[in-house]
């Protein structure tokens, strides 16, 4: 079984500063991480995923996101916020579990960013 | 990325009617297809997953009569609502794997209020 635990559920930032969403996964067996955004009313836009390879992964819109196995995080970060920002992020695991993917979500973390 | 088109974006129906929700996979192929309900200010749960010819894979307290899912091509997968209640409302989103990229991309959602 695995899990993604999300320990901010909100977080305020001022414009133009940096921030981090924080996140933590516990599984048994090898992972892939994501990171998806979600704006009112819409769906989920994938940010950016760890597959494999580097564990520094760059998305969409200036974030960014590092895996650390040792510490079973995968935090994403943005040196600078915009206020167009604002939105709810979902942090999300899974592992290929009988030839499909399923994906367990964190509970989110919506970051409101200040004028 | 993947595009997946979900129709429709909102609906508004009776107590006691059905509900069909489509789901559509516009630039590949998907042999396996999500449904999720998210209720406000909450994440995503997986109510089942849906594998192109065979029979959906519903999790544990799903109502398999309740929620009808049919994924009679590699591009679309339907969500029938059957005898809506108004405890039924709720936003469901639909995603569809991209075994090409190892991802899940997400439709826009549906929002279903029933009066």
């Amino acid at each position: 079984a695995q899990s993604v635990t999300q320990l901010d559920s909100q977080v305020p930032v001022f414009e133009e500063a940096p921030v981090e969403l924080r996140c933590n996964y516990s599984s048994s067996v090898s992972v892939y991480l994501f990171w998806y955004v979600q704006y009112p009313n819409q769906g989920l836009q994938l940010l950016l995923k760890y597959l494999s390879g580097s564990t520094l992964v760059k998305g969409i819109n200036g974030f960014e996101a590092e895996f650390n196995k040792s510490q079973t995080s995968f935090h994403l970060r943005k040196p600078s916020v915009h206020i167009s920002d604002t939105a709810e992020y979902f942090c999300a695991v899974s592992d290929l579990s009988g030839g499909y993917q399923k994906v367990t979500f964190g509970t989110g973390t919506k970051l409101q960013v200040i004028p | 990325g993947a595009v997946v088109s979900q129709h429709p974006s909102r609906v508004i129906c009776k107590s006691g009617t059905s509900v069909k929700i489509e789901c559509r996979s516009l630039d590949f192929q998907a042999t396996t297809m999500f449904w999720y309900r998210q209720f406000p200010k909450q994440s995503l749960m997986l109510m089942a997953t849906s594998n192109e010819g065979s029979k959906a894979t519903y999790e544990q307290g799903v109502e398999k009569d309740k929620f009808l899912i049919n994924h009679a091509s590699l591009t679309l997968s339907t969500l029938t609502v059957t005898s809506a209640h108004p405890e039924d409302s709720s936003f469901y989103i639909c995603s569809a794997f991209d075994s090409r990229t190892d991802t899940q991309y997400f439709g826009p959602g549906t929002r279903l209020t029933v009066l």
